[in-house]
C-alpha cells in the first residue's frame, strides 16, 4: 500500500458525461500528479500540483481540469467524456522537493478505471 | 523524439533466474533521475529503484539493481533469483530537470516468470 488513496476504483459513464476523480496524497507529500494510462497511448503525464498551485503540465487535453485544494487533496474533472478517454487513471504523490537529479520519488495510487460507454 | 525506450515487449525468465530489462533514455540534461516501476497484473503501480544523473554508485534495493551506463544512456533493470511474483509489466521512466522534471515512461516490458 503506497499511502495515495483513489476514488472511486471503477467509473463507467457515457459519452458526454462529466466525471470528477479524487485522490488524498501520502501524509506528508505536497506534490500530486495525474496520469493516464491507456492501452494505445502507454502512461501519459498529465499534470502536477504542488501545495495548492499547478507546477507543470503535460498532455492534458482542454476538456479535462484539475486542482488541489488546501488540504493537499486533488480531483481531476473530465468533462464531454469520449470512448477514448477510457482508460486508468493515476494518481501519485511526492514530497515535492526536487534534488539535483529531479529525484522525489511519486508514489501511486491504485488508480481509477474510467469506461466510456 | 522518443525519450525512454524500452526494446523488449515481452521477456521470460525461469524462476531463480537473473534477468536483465534493457532501458534506454534521450536526454542533453545534465540533471535527471530515473525510475523503475512494477505493474502487476492488479494494475497498481510500485516503484521500484530510483538513480540519479549524478550518482557515481549503482543503485541497489534488495533483489533490484540498476545497470547505470551513463556514457550509453543506459539505465538497466536487474532483477536477481526471479520469483513468480515478479510477473508483471515494468516501466522504466525519466525526469529531466530541464523538462520542469516532467516524468516520462516507457512503453514497457512484461516479464514472464516461469515455474
Amino acid at each position: 500500500d503506497s499511502g495515495v488513496t483513489q476514488t472511486p476504483k471503477h467509473l463507467i459513464t457515457a459519452t458526454g458525461q462529466r466525471v470528477t476523480l479524487r485522490c488524498s496524497p501520502r501524509s506528508g507529500d505536497l506534490s500530486v500528479y495525474w496520469y493516464q494510462q491507456s492501452l494505445d497511448q502507454g502512461l501519459q503525464f498529465l499534470i502536477q500540483y504542488y501545495n495548492g498551485e499547478e507546477r507543470a503540465k503535460g498532455n492534458i487535453l482542454e476538456r479535462f481540469s484539475a486542482q488541489q485544494f488546501p488540504d493537499l487533496h486533488s480531483e481531476l474533472n473530465l468533462s464531454s467524456l469520449e470512448l477514448g478517454d477510457s482508460a486508468l487513471y493515476f494518481c501519485a504523490s511526492s514530497v515535492g522537493k526536487m534534488g539535483t537529479s529531479g529525484t522525489d520519488t511519486q508514489y501511486f495510487g491504485p488508480g481509477t478505471r474510467l469506461t466510456v460507454l | 523524439a522518443q525519450k525512454i525506450t524500452q526494446t523488449q515487449p515481452g521477456m521470460f525468465v525461469q524462476e531463480k533466474e537473473a534477468v536483465t530489462l534493457d532501458c534506454t533514455y534521450d536526454t542533453s540534461d545534465p540533471s535527471y533521475g530515473l525510475f523503475w516501476y512494477k505493474q502487476p497484473s492488479s494494475g497498481e503501480m510500485i516503484f521500484l529503484i530510483y538513480q540519479g544523473s549524478y550518482d557515481q554508485q549503482n543503485a541497489t534495493e534488495g533483489r533490484y539493481s540498476l545497470n547505470f551506463q551513463k556514457a550509453r544512456k543506459s539505465a538497466n533493470l536487474v532483477i536477481s533469483a526471479s520469483q513468480l511474483g515478479d510477473s508483471a509489466m515494468y516501466f522504466c521512466a525519466m525526469r529531466e530537470k530541464a523538462g520542469g522534471f516532467k516524468t516520462i515512461f516507457g512503453a514497457g516490458t512484461r516479464l514472464f516468470v516461469k515455474a
